[in-house]
Order: C-alpha cells, then sequence, then structure tokens
C-alpha cells in the first residue's frame, strides 16, 4: 500500500511492550484493520477500529486517530510467539483493503 | 469444518503457460478476494467478487481473471504466465463485502515462473 506507512523492522525482549505505529493518507476512511502473519502463513485477524480511541484485547490493543491518519498496535507481555509480521490495512472509499508493507517484530528471550 | 483452502500449495511454472489456482471456501462467504503478496510490497489486490456471479478488478488485475459460478469457488486464472507473477497468492474470504468485515485467508500458493 503505498499510501501507507509503517515501520519495517522492530526487536524487542520477552516481557516486554511494543509499539507498532502506522500512518496513512486516504481521501475516504472506512476503518482500519491489523492483521498478524507468522512466517509462511496466512494473515490472521487482530483487530478493526473505526473510531476514535482504543481498542483492547488482552495483550493487543489497537489505537485510531482518524484526525490524524495514525493508528497504532500495542502488543504487551512479549511472548516469543508473537514473532510475526503486523500488517496495517485501512478500508478506503472502495471499501475495499489497502495492505501496508507489514513490520516484522521479533521476540529475543 | 476446512475454512478456506487453495490449490496447489506451490507451483513452479514455465513462462507463457496457463495457471489456474484454486480457492475453496466452506463459510458460505458472499464475498471472495485474491491478493499477491511480495516482499515489501505487502499484501495487493488483485481481483474481488462480492456474491456469486459478480467480479470487480482490483489493484493489479492485468494478466489475470477470474470467475465466480457459485458460493464456494473462486479461482484465479493466468492465460500466459511471466517472470513478475512469481509471487505468493492468497484467497479470502468475508461475510459480507462492506471492508468492514474480517476477511479469512486461505494458506496461499507459492508460485514461481521461470
Amino acid at each position: 500500500g503505498q499510501n501507507i506507512d509503517q515501520p519495517t523492522e522492530m526487536t524487542a525482549t520477552e516481557g516486554a511492550i511494543v509499539q507498532i505505529n502506522c500512518t496513512y493518507q486516504t481521501s475516504g476512511f472506512n476503518g482500519l484493520f491489523w492483521y498478524q502473519q507468522h512466517a509462511g502463513e496466512a494473515p490472521t485477524f487482530l483487530s478493526y477500529n473505526v473510531l476514535d480511541g482504543l481498542e483492547e484485547k488482552g495483550r493487543f490493543s489497537s489505537f485510531l486517530s482518524r484526525s490524524k491518519g495514525y493508528s497504532y498496535l500495542l502488543l504487551k507481555e512479549l511472548q516469543m510467539k508473537d514473532s510475526a509480521s503486523y500488517l496495517c490495512a485501512y478500508v478506503g472509499n472502495d471499501y475495499k483493503l489497502s495492505f501496508g508493507a507489514g513490520t516484522t517484530v521479533t521476540v529475543r528471550a | 469444518i476446512a475454512g478456506i483452502t487453495q490449490a496447489p500449495t506451490s507451483q513452479i511454472l514455465a513462462a507463457g503457460r496457463r495457471m489456474t489456482l484454486r480457492c475453496t471456501q466452506d463459510m458460505r462467504h458472499n464475498a471472495m478476494y485474491w491478493y499477491r503478496q511480495d516482499l515489501g510490497l505487502g499484501l495487493r489486490l488483485i481481483h474481488y467478487s462480492n456474491t456469486a456471479g459478480t467480479t470487480g478488478k482490483g489493484e493489479v488485475p492485468d494478466g489475470y481473471s477470474v470467475s465466480r459460478a457459485n458460493t464456494d469457488d473462486f479461482p484465479l486464472t493466468l492465460a500466459s504466465a511471466v517472470p513478475s507473477q512469481t509471487s505468493v497468492y492468497f484467497c479470502a474470504s468475508s461475510d459480507g463485502a462492506g471492508g468492514f468485515n474480517e476477511q479469512f485467508f486461505g494458506p496461499g500458493t507459492r508460485l514461481t515462473v521461470l
């Protein structure tokens, strides 16, 4: 997605917190998704935000600011199994998903 | 319940050959999608279908065609493969077509065109 920016890679220690930022530019906005993708596997749904604010779901939280074109995914109490790529995707005017290139998170012991 | 399946898992194909990637879902979802995933570019939408009998073009449709004869199946055809079509292809489905619904992805097909 050429209109979505997210960091390419992040590294963190087991038990720590990591925040993955995502900025987007679109003339129409109908929601923002986060997906998790382990190496060699299919993406799986993590969260969906359409209103401003924080959505918490266990160890994962997602935040959205529509006015700033900004979202983040917060991963708390990191576990080794959280090592994966995290994909930010917005729903545009065409009601289709536009994905960012993904952020690869590596969790170290 | 299998969810969404794709075949083949991987394929090496000579340039110029025709190839059909298969996708089947058993969740009775109305909408289905084909994406390609390339390193550094993320997932890009090739074609989609909001409901059986209808299809639409995504961001990168050239060189690909789809059909949606029934709810369950959504095959993707490369009429004459070229090396730039080397990629990992994911099929997905969702209960609704409005973009607000969670998409469920198949395991992917890794295609290499030589």
